[in-house]
This record gives structure tokens, C-alpha cells and sequence, in this order.
């Protein structure tokens, strides 16, 4: 079975903060990561992935996330928010033996102060 | 740009009342997906569709929830009879196949709250 871990629940942040979110994964064998967010109103929405190769993955709107396979995280940064990056960001879990199937992490409610 | 949609947006029944939820895929994606996320916590896989079969749907309560898909394009979700702990936003998506990197498209949901 596969599971998520997200450490932190509620993050607030001044603009221009840098951010780091935490996901651990448990899966005993090769993996799809992935990081969603739910911008307020809106729809659930991929930020980036990992499928192989450079572990240090960079996606849409300035987000990167940094696979460390030895310690079963693929943490999510951001070097400086902004008010508009208010959402609740979700890591999720595809692995290879799994289907097609995402287990989801409980989400980080992060909101940037102007 | 194709999109998941879903109907209705909102839902406000009363407990053991029927309800039924619906959802057209992006076209030609087989694949379909009912998530249940319960507010706070992330999105929990209900059943998963290729075509109009079943793939999974180990966590579907079967006495009460059931989905269907019965010509392999949109899917109907149905909770008979509706518990106070049903309320949550049910979430479905597509992805063109079952094979592990095929990216999953959601669509906006539909917020149930059952009073």
C-alpha cells in the first residue's frame, strides 16, 4: 500500500518569504510523485511531477520540488511568494504497481500576507 | 482548452435522502476517476473506470454508494441514503489510459453538505 505524509497543515508566510512544504511517501518500489494546488474557488490543478531523471523537477509559476529517494521525500519550494500563491497545495503518490491509482497527502493550507 | 465537468456544483440534501452526481471526462480519455475529499484532508480515490468497466473500487461503501459509467463517457455517482458524514466535496477526473504516467485531469467538483 502507498501513503503520503505532509508535515505541515497550515503554513503563513509574508510576501517574498521563501517556502518550503515537506511530503513523505511509503511505497516499496518506483514512484510518480506529484504536487496539486487548490487555489480558492477553483479546481485542483497539477503544479509539477516526477516520473524519472533529474530529481530536481520545476514547474508552473516558479515552483520546484527536489526528489531524495533515499529519504522517501519530494518536498516542494519556492524561493519567493507571493499573495497570489494562497492555496492548499497537495503531494501525491502513483506507484508503478499501483495502476494509474494517487494516493493523496492531507494538504498544506498556506497563506501569504501582503 | 477541455476541461472535466461536473453537476451540480453544489448539493444541499437532508439525511437518507437520495443524491446523484455527474461527470463528463475530457473526450477520449478513458479512464475516470470519483474522489472523495472530506474538508481538511486530501482527496481519497472512491472507483476508478476504464471504458465502462470497473477498475477499482475498493473503497466505495457499496451499501450505500454506487457509480456507474454505462456507455464509457460520463459516470453518475450515487449515495442512497445520504449520511451526515457523506457531506465532503466529491471530485471526479480522466486520464486518457490506466498507465501509471498518465496525468489525471480534475474537474471543479461537487460540494455535498448533508444536513
Amino acid at each position: 500500500a502507498q501513503s503520503v505524509s505532509q508535515h505541515n497543515h497550515h503554513v503563513i508566510l509574508s510576501e517574498a518569504a521563501s517556502l518550503e512544504l515537506g511530503c513523505n511517501y511509503s511505497y516499496g518500489g518506483t514512484v510518480n510523485l506529484f504536487w496539486y494546488v487548490q487555489y480558492p474557488g477553483q479546481h485542483l490543478q497539477l503544479l509539477l511531477k516526477y516520473f524519472s531523471g533529474d530529481p530536481l523537477v520545476k514547474g508552473i509559476k516558479g515552483f520546484e520540488a527536489e526528489f531524495i529517494k533515499s529519504k522517501f521525500s519530494f518536498n516542494l519550494r519556492k524561493p519567493s511568494v507571493q499573495w497570489s500563491d494562497t492555496a492548499e497545495y497537495f503531494c501525491a503518490v502513483n506507484g508503478k504497481n499501483a495502476g494509474n491509482m494517487l494516493t493523496f497527502g492531507g494538504g498544506t493550507r498556506l497563506m501569504v500576507k501582503p | 482548452e477541455a476541461e472535466v465537468a461536473q453537476s451540480p456544483r453544489y448539493k444541499i440534501t437532508e439525511k437518507s435522502q437520495a443524491v446523484a452526481f455527474w461527470c463528463d471526462p475530457i473526450s477520449g480519455h478513458a479512464t475516470l476517476y470519483w474522489y472523495r475529499q472530506i474538508l481538511g484532508q486530501g482527496p481519497e480515490l472512491l472507483v476508478q473506470f476504464q471504458d465502462e468497466s470497473v477498475v477499482d473500487d475498493s473503497q466505495l461503501p457499496k451499501d450505500r454508494f454506487s457509480a456507474e459509467r454505462l456507455k464509457g463517457v460520463d459516470s453518475t455517482l450515487k449515495i442512497q441514503p445520504a449520511e451526515l458524514g457523506d457531506s465532503a466535496m466529491y471530485l471526479c477526473a480522466s486520464s486518457s489510459g490506466l498507465a501509471w504516467d498518465n496525468e489525471q485531469f480534475f474537474g471543479p467538483g461537487t460540494r455535498l453538505t448533508v444536513l
